[in-house]
């Protein structure tokens, strides 16, 4: 079955604790990327990548981490210096040139205890 | 600064037709995306635009003027599984997607 898994679905961080977001497609999409989504604001974007053990940040990325070391996987690590994590964050892939949709997962809400 | 501009919530009633209105201000402008997202879930695509005009897909139709930085999506034949959030998202210069906050569209029987 293609398509985009994010797992977990919840997620609950302590504090000082590092956490990371899992994100795997099998849809042979080159670019992947991650937006954080917060009530009543527009996706943001954290970090994307276009290929293969590269990345570039978006415009949220402090506190956050990425790696890109296989083209179906791209896991984001929310670390401690991120101090307001709370928020739904989404995984998404393109494929193609510009005109194409990106396609999503169905996140991964992370709360704080 | 970049800006999308979308109502934050309408109400329309099953049956009837409901437009949902965009405006952008962008440095630059590729395209323009329309996503259907339900509550807990992933954002959908539903329409592209980059030339002025309307394009029909079904009972949802999209509109882009880039001259007035305007677009609207609209829905036909208004359905309850239509209750959702439609995110507007922009690309802009360098091919990233700047979103609107979304409209929420409440269908009422």
């Amino acid at each position: 079955d293609g398509g985009i898994t994010q797992s977990p679905k919840y997620l609950f961080r302590k504090e000082g604790q590092n956490v990371t977001l899992s994100c795997e497609q099998n849809l042979n999409h080159d670019a992947m990327y991650w937006y954080r989504q917060d009530p009543g604001q527009g996706l943001r974007l954290i970090y994307y990548s276009q290929i293969v053990n590269d990345f570039q940040k978006g415009d949220i990325a402090e506190g956050y981490s990425v790696s890109r070391e296989k083209k179906e996987s791209f896991p984001l690590t929310v670390t401690s210096a991120q101090k307001n994590p709370t928020a739904f964050y989404l995984c998404a892939t393109q494929y193609g040139g510009e005109s194409q949709p990106q396609h999503f997962g169905d996140g991964t809400r992370l709360s704080i205890l | 600064g970049q800006n999308i501009d979308q109502p934050t919530e309408m109400t329309a009633t099953e049956g009837a037709i409901v437009q949902i209105n965009c405006t952008y201000q962008t440095s630059g402008f590729n395209g323009l995306f329309w996503y259907q997202q339900h509550a807990g879930e992933a954002p959908t695509f539903l329409s592209y635009n980059v030339l002025d005009g309307l394009e029909e897909k079904g009972r949802f139709s999209s509109f882009l003027s880039r001259s007035k930085g305007y677009s609207y999506l609209l829905l036909k034949e208004l359905q309850m599984k239509d209750s959702a959030s439609y995110l507007c998202a922009v690309k802009d210069s360098n091919y990233q997607l700047i979103w609107g906050a979304g409209t929420k569209l409440i269908i009422k029987p």
